[in-house]
């Protein structure tokens, strides 16, 4: 059974440039989250999404935009980067909010030149 | 506002040895508690969670965890290090409802262990 795997896994872009990560959750999970993990910090929540819409929004700016596909598959869309937005982006997923438990991707490190 | 707080940012204990990292906790109402570890270049997995019930709980790799709400604490405890757990913990609080669940992180621990 695959667990959460995030693609890709590094990248390098530069000031202004946009970005898009992927994220494929643990097979039968329905609903997927966003994490910001700056270094020397801990993971920030960005936002979840289920059923193909965004439930909840951490805060982020516009900047930051999401998608889930139908086949629960997600993206997370970050425009007109700033050096700020450096981080391990870590998706997780889970089946059943009620329970809180999340499952982790090893993340995307995303460094902004 | 939900907040987490891990007072200690480097630990270093010496294998075999007792372990104990600190996690202080702000949440309004009865917390979802979880210990989560980090090991270079890999995602967060999940050590132990409390929900509710007994306030000691036990997780993989003989970690267990201990939720005083009086203290707003769930400090992780190991009895004996072993050179394999040398890694960064991460202590969340969860908020759920219906339909949605966010974790809020503190700003995690970083182990090192001594031969």
């Amino acid at each position: 059974d695959a667990g959460v795997t995030q693609s890709p896994t590094h990248l390098i872009k530069t000031r202004g440039q946009q970005v898009t990560l992927r994220c494929s959750p643990k097979s039968g999970h329905d609903t997927v989250s966003w994490y910001q993990q700056a270094l020397g910090q801990g993971p920030q929540f960005i936002f979840q999404y289920y059923e193909e819409e965004e439930r909840q929004r951490g805060n982020f700016p516009d900047r930051f935009s999401g998608h889930q596909f139908p086949n629960y598959s997600s993206e997370l869309n970050v425009n007109a980067l700033l050096l700020g937005d450096s981080a391990l982006y870590l998706c997780a997923s889970s089946l059943d909010p009620a329970t809180g438990e999340l499952f982790f991707g090893e993340g995307s490190r995303l460094t902004v030149l | 506002a939900q907040s987490v707080t891990q007072p200690d940012i480097h630990i270093t204990v010496s294998e075999g040895a007792s372990l104990e990292l600190r996690c202080n906790y702000s949440y309004g109402a009865t917390p979802y508690l979880f210990w989560y570890v980090q090991s270079p270049g890999q995602g967060l997995q999940l050590l132990l969670k409390y929900f509710s019930g007994d306030t000691l709980v036990q997780g993989i790799k003989g970690f267990e965890a201990e939720f005083k709400r009086s203290q707003s604490s769930f400090n992780l405890r190991k009895p004996s290090v072993h050179w394999s757990d040398a890694a960064e913990y991460f202590c969340a609080v969860g908020e759920s409802s219906n339909n949605f669940n966010k974790f809020y992180f503190g700003s995690g621990t970083k182990l090192n262990v001594k031969p």
